[in-house]
Formats: C-alpha cells, structure tokens, sequence
C-alpha cells in the first residue's frame, strides 16, 4: 500500500469550469475526509466518509460542492461553477475506526492545488 | 473563530539546539491534540499526539507537552536537525468539533527553520 493517493496533482481551470478530483485512500481504511488549506491558514474540514455514507459536511461546502464515496473505496470532489476563491489545496485523508479501536493520527495524501483563472 | 491558535508563524533555530512550538486553544471540549509536519508540495504527515489524560508524551527527539489549565501545548525537538524545517500544524479533536468527533481542528502552523 502506498498511501493516500489523490489526483490531480495541479489542475488549473478558468473560472465557471467544473472540476472533479480523486482519492485514494489506505485500503484498510474505513474514514475518507476531505480538508482544504489556504494560503497562510491550516486546513479545513469539509466533509468526512464511514465507509459509502457521507456522515457530515461543513458549512464551507456550498452547494457548488459534492463528494461521493461509491462502494466505500476511493472518493471524488466535485466543484460546479468554479470561482475564484475556491482556489487552494485540497487535502484527503483516511483512517481507521472500529468500534474498539480508533487512529487518530489520519494519514494525508499530497493534495491537489486547484488555481481558478 | 480560530479554536486552535499557533501564535508564531515562524521560527528559526540553530543545528543542535532545542525547538519549542507553540499552539493554544480554546475549546474545553478538545481531548485529542496533535502534530503534524508538512514539507512544501507534500500533505501533513502525523508526528505525535496526547491524549488529555497526560500532560507529556515523548518519541525520540519528539516531546509534546500538554497543560489543559492554561489550554496550552507544546512540542520540543531535541537535538533539532536541518531535515526538520518544515511547517509544523497543531491540530486538535474532540467536543462539538464533528465528524463524530474525530474532525481535527488546525492551527495556521508554524515556519520552522533548523539553521545548519
């Protein structure tokens, strides 16, 4: 297992574009989280997968936002209408939880850094 | 409103010398706190963490310190290194932060540069 794998990289799109990106998690891991950082700041929560179902969102996911976890494995975030101020990092992470054990120490991949022109 | 505050977005420290970072917070609620490590182009890695229960954990060159009546930790790095430099992330979890309580909450973290 080689991580949390996310894709693209780098994706620059102009504005009004749709965008979707890809992760990966640790294959043992039944939590997918998304994170996004900013300029300057730490990131920021999203929104976290147990598994297929999406159990939370933050009030920084518009509506312009969407994530899914099909069949509990990788997970895609989707970005309608991109503006200018959805340009950061976008961070996943995964971990493990069960109901005797609980890994707080989540393992990030290497992000995708969204730039809207 | 930051929850979890790292004061000092840089600091700069001699090979060999001892690195203190610092991170406050404000929600009682947190009983989990961590560190992460972050080089440029990469996502955080995880580096230590305590638990509420504990006032000091310790991992090799690595030493957090936790003291909850002043809401305030810290991480030490004895002896540091130049492969340490990167910027180090408080983050926190527990109370109402979400995510079934498992939603970390990040400081804005903190520029460490091991001077050679």
């Amino acid at each position: 297992d080689t991580g949390v794998s996310q894709n693209p990289r780098h994706k620059i799109t102009k504005r009004g574009q749709n965008v979707t990106f890809r992760c990966d998690p640790i294959s043992e891991h039944n939590r997918l989280y998304w994170y996004r950082q900013t300029l300057g700041q730490g990131p920021e929560f999203l929104t976290y997968f147990q598994n297929e179902a999406q159990l939370e969102k933050s009030r920084l996911l518009s509506d312009r936002f969407s994530a899914e976890r099909p069949k509990g494995s990788f997970s895609t975030l989707e970005i309608q209408r991109t503006e200018q101020g959805d340009s950061a990092m976008y961070l996943c992470a995964s971990s493990l939880v069960t109901g005797g054990y609980q890994d707080y120490g989540y393992t990030f991949g290497s992000g995708t850094r969204l730039t809207v022109v | 409103d930051q929850q979890v505050k790292q004061n000092s977005p840089s600091l700069s420290v001699q090979e060999g010398r001892i690195s203190i970072l610092n991170c406050d917070y404000t929600n009682s609620m947190f009983d989990y706190f961590l560190w992460y490590k972050k080089y440029p182009a990469e996502g955080p890695t995880f580096l230590i963490s305590i638990s509420s229960i504990k006032d000091k954990n310790e991992d090799g060159r690595f030493t957090v310190f936790l003291n909850k009546s002043a809401k305030h930790l810290s991480l030490h790095i004895v002896p540091s290194q130049p492969g340490d430099s990167a910027v180090y992330f408080c983050a926190a979890i527990g109370g109402d932060s979400g995510a079934g309580s498992y939603q970390l909450t990040f400081g804005k973290g903190t520029k460490l540069s091991v001077i050679p």
